[in-house]
C-alpha cells in the first residue's frame, strides 16, 4: 500500500532564508502529490499540488520538484515570513484503486523574524 | 457555501456515549472523505464517497464507526460506544473530480472529540 514519509519533522529558519522539506513515497503508481499547510485549529489548506507528469512546479515564493524516478518530492519555500509558520504536510493519490490521500508525518515550520 | 462546514466543532463526549459529527461539502462536490488526524500526525482515511455510494470505508478502525450520505450532499459520521482512543480531530474533505483525475480536495476545520 501507500507509504510517504516526510522530513524533518521540525524546521526553524530565520526570516528571509529558505526551507525545504522532503518526502519519499514506495507506491510507483502515485500521480498526484499536493502539499497541504495546516494552521492551528483549522484544517489542511492546499498551497500547491503537482502531477506525475511535470518535474517541477513554481507558485510565486513556493516550488514542488518531483523525482519520481527516485519516489522523493519536495517543498521549497524561499524568502520565509514569519506567516509561513504552520504545520506543512506532504499528501499523494493515485488515479485509480484507492482514491484517498495519504498524508505524511508533517513537518512544524518556524520562521523567526 | 463558501467551503466545506463541519459541526460540531468541538465534543466532548463521556466514554460509551455515541456522537454524530456533521459535514456539508461544497455545493456540487462528488466526492467526499473522512479523515481521522490524532494530535501532532498527519490525516489517516476513514472512508469516500462518490454522490451518495461508499465507494471505500477500509479506513474505518472498527466496526464502532459509521459513515452516510443519503442524499449525496450533507455526511454524518458516527461512533457508537465511544473509547478515548477515538479521541481526534475529524476532518471532512470534499472535492470534484475532473474526468478521472484527482483535483484539490477542500478540507473544513475539523471536529475536535475528545472522550472522557
Amino acid at each position: 500500500g501507500e507509504n510517504v514519509e516526510q522530513h524533518p519533522s521540525t524546521l526553524s529558519v530565520q526570516e528571509g532564508d529558505s526551507a525545504v522539506i522532503k518526502c519519499t513515497y514506495s507506491d510507483s503508481a502515485s500521480n498526484y502529490f499536493p502539499w497541504y499547510k495546516q494552521e492551528l485549529g483549522k484544517g489542511p489548506q492546499l498551497i500547491i499540488d503537482i502531477r506525475s507528469n511535470v518535474g517541477e512546479k513554481k507558485d510565486q515564493r513556493i516550488a514542488v520538484t518531483l523525482n519520481k524516478t527516485a519516489k522523493h518530492f519536495s517543498l521549497h519555500i524561499t524568502e520565509t515570513q514569519p506567516e509561513d509558520s504552520a504545520v506543512y504536510f506532504c499528501a499523494l493519490q493515485k488515479d485509480t484503486g484507492r482514491r484517498a490521500l495519504t498524508f505524511g508525518s508533517g513537518t512544524r515550520l518556524q520562521v523567526q523574524p | 457555501g463558501a467551503g466545506v462546514s463541519q459541526s460540531p466543532r468541538y465534543k466532548v463526549a463521556k466514554r460509551g456515549q455515541d456522537v454524530a459529527l456533521r459535514c456539508d461539502p461544497i455545493s456540487g462536490h462528488v466526492s467526499l472523505f473522512w479523515y481521522q488526524q490524532a494530535l501532532g500526525q498527519g490525516p489517516e482515511f476513514l472512508t469516500y464517497f462518490q454522490n451518495e455510494a461508499q465507494l471505500d470505508k477500509s479506513g474505518l478502525p472498527s466496526d464502532r464507526f459509521f459513515a452516510e450520505r443519503p442524499e449525496g450532499s450533507v455526511s454524518t459520521l458516527k461512533i457508537q460506544r465511544t473509547q478515548q482512543e477515538d479521541s481526534a480531530v475529524y476532518l471532512c474533505a470534499s472535492s470534484l473530480p475532473r474526468m478521472l483525475m484527482n483535483t484539490e480536495a477542500f478540507f473544513g476545520q475539523g471536529t475536535r472529540l475528545t472522550v472522557v
